[in-house]
């Protein structure tokens, strides 16, 4: 299986400031398409997980442009122009090149 | 709307049986591949497994802590994914979502999650 490795696992923040959250596999997540097979989640307290970028840097649909993501081969990263208090949760990478699917550990934003 | 409504959980004791349903609508049920994601008290998310539709194979792939115990089906004349849960182990409490992709153009991210139903093993 491949495996996932976030960091940091804890991302406190100050409101405004901006935050990066690293995801790194054991292999490539380049497909023959040509599109990367990484995919973040937001999950709020209390709440099922939500997309937020898909195929490394598209943002899903109603997702604020302050949050984007980049990376290519192994190394990705998902980036928050300016924190607000409503992005505190776990935010979560998934590959999904190769069954079974596999998620990172989890980073924990909190508000400072 | 796309809606996912898990339903069965419960609590059992270690090596018993459990089937989880997921009832799906909003969308075209035949064609999405159906996923199970669950996640333990305090902990991190792990897929379970995923169903392709019966159009691209039908096939079912499991993670391993939970293959040849754990089956995933699916009815699309009733528009329901199931999970049956054989030889439950305490390690597997946790609550379980379905999950799939709708709107995004690749299966492997899921844009709909359910609310999850809550499975707890103990003796």
């Amino acid at each position: 299986d491949i495996v996932m490795t976030q960091s940091p696992l804890s991302l406190p923040v100050t409101p405004g400031e901006p935050a990066s959250i690293s995801c790194r596999s054991s292999q490539s997540l380049l497909n023959s398409n040509g599109y990367h097979y990484l995919h973040w989640y937001l999950q709020k307290p209390g709440q099922s997980p939500q997309l937020l970028i898909y195929w490394g840097s598209n943002r899903a649909s109603g997702v604020p442009d302050r949050f984007s993501g980049s990376g290519s081969g192994t190394d990705f990263a998902l980036r928050i122009s300016r924190v607000e208090a409503e992005d505190v949760g776990v935010y979560y990478c998934i590959q999904g090149l190769q069954a079974p699917y596999t998620f990172g550990q989890g980073t924990k934003l909190e508000i400072k | 709307e796309v809606q996912l409504v898990e339903s069965g959980g419960g609590l059992v004791k270690p090596g018993e049986s459990l089937r989880l349903s997921c009832k799906a609508s909003g969308f075209t049920f035949s064609k999405a591949w159906m996923n199970w994601v669950r996640q333990a008290p305090g902990r991190g998310l792990e897929l379970v497994g995923r169903i392709k539709s019966k159009t691209d194979g039908g096939t079912a792939d499991s993670a391993t802590p939970v293959k040849g115990r754990f089956t995933i089906s699916r009815d699309d004349s009733e528009n329901t994914l199931y999970l049956q849960m054989d030889s439950l182990k305490t390690e597997d409490t946790a609550l379980y979502y379905c999950a799939t992709a709708v709107v995004v153009s690749t299966r492997s991210a899921f844009d709909f999650w359910g609310q999850g139903t809550m499975v707890t093993v103990s003796s």
